[in-house]
């Protein structure tokens, strides 16, 4: 059984930039598909992006330009980076696998990141 | 890409069946047969109930089913359960090649 552990600051300032760390464990990052999604507080879901096993990658277009997903298949992990944040970016962030890039099959716990000064 | 549209909030007695709605566009829920349902509990990460529209993953009660009609998406819990109360959430692939979830429902077992 897969698992996933995110990692990262919980607290970023206003304007810096959000690096967050998926670890995977039980299973290898070079097959299936790999996404960021978060969850402000009390509130819904929104996909962030993925990457595929062959490399390619897409964000919802809302994020495109501030956010990167990476794989570091050496460290079997990937990765997220969200340049110029601000409040309304302030949210629960799971990382995530996929047998295919429409189904979520694995979720790790989630990890609170505060966009605060 | 906006969010597909669901009800806020069911509710059901244990025993009775809810159906939740998941409403889209030709671009996301009506052209693609890759609708998925989430069950999330409080303070849990979110379990995946359905994909492909209607299919259940090793491990998932057969109380639960999935089905679409056009636009919008349905899960139906039968028989429902005191554990069954969480928020359920829908996705879709859309013809942008992202991914979109629903607002999400609150489930209440009375």
């Amino acid at each position: 059984q897969v698992q996933l552990q995110e990692s990262g600051p919980g607290l970023v300032k206003p304007s810096e930039t959000l690096s967050l760390t998926c670890t995977v464990s039980g299973g290898s990052i070079s097959t299936y598909s790999w996404s960021w999604i978060r969850q402000p507080p009390g509130k819904g879901l929104e996909w962030i992006g993925y990457i595929h096993s062959s490399g390619s990658t897409n964000y919802i277009p809302s994020l495109k330009g501030r956010a990167t997903i990476s794989v570091d298949t050496s460290k079997n992990q990937f990765s997220l980076r969200m340049t110029s944040v601000t409040a309304a970016d302030t949210a629960l962030y799971y990382c995530a696998r996929g047998t295919k890039m429409a189904i979520i099959n694995d979720w790790g716990q989630g990890t609170l990141v505060t966009v605060s000064s | 890409q906006s969010a597909l549209t669901q009800p806020a909030s069911v509710s059901g007695s244990p025993g009775q069946s809810i159906t939740i709605s998941c409403t889209g566009t030709s671009s996301d829920v009506g052209g693609y047969n890759y609708v998925s349902w989430y069950q999330q509990h409080p303070g849990k990460a979110p379990k995946l109930m359905i994909y492909d529209v209607g299919n259940r993953p090793s491990g998932v009660s057969s109380r639960f089913s999935g089905s679409k009609s056009g636009n919008t998406a349905s899960l139906t819990i039968s028989g429902l359960q005191a554990e069954d109360e969480a928020d359920y959430y829908c996705s879709s692939y859309t013809s942008s090649s992202i991914l979109v979830f629903g607002g999400g429902t609150k489930l209440t077992v009375l």
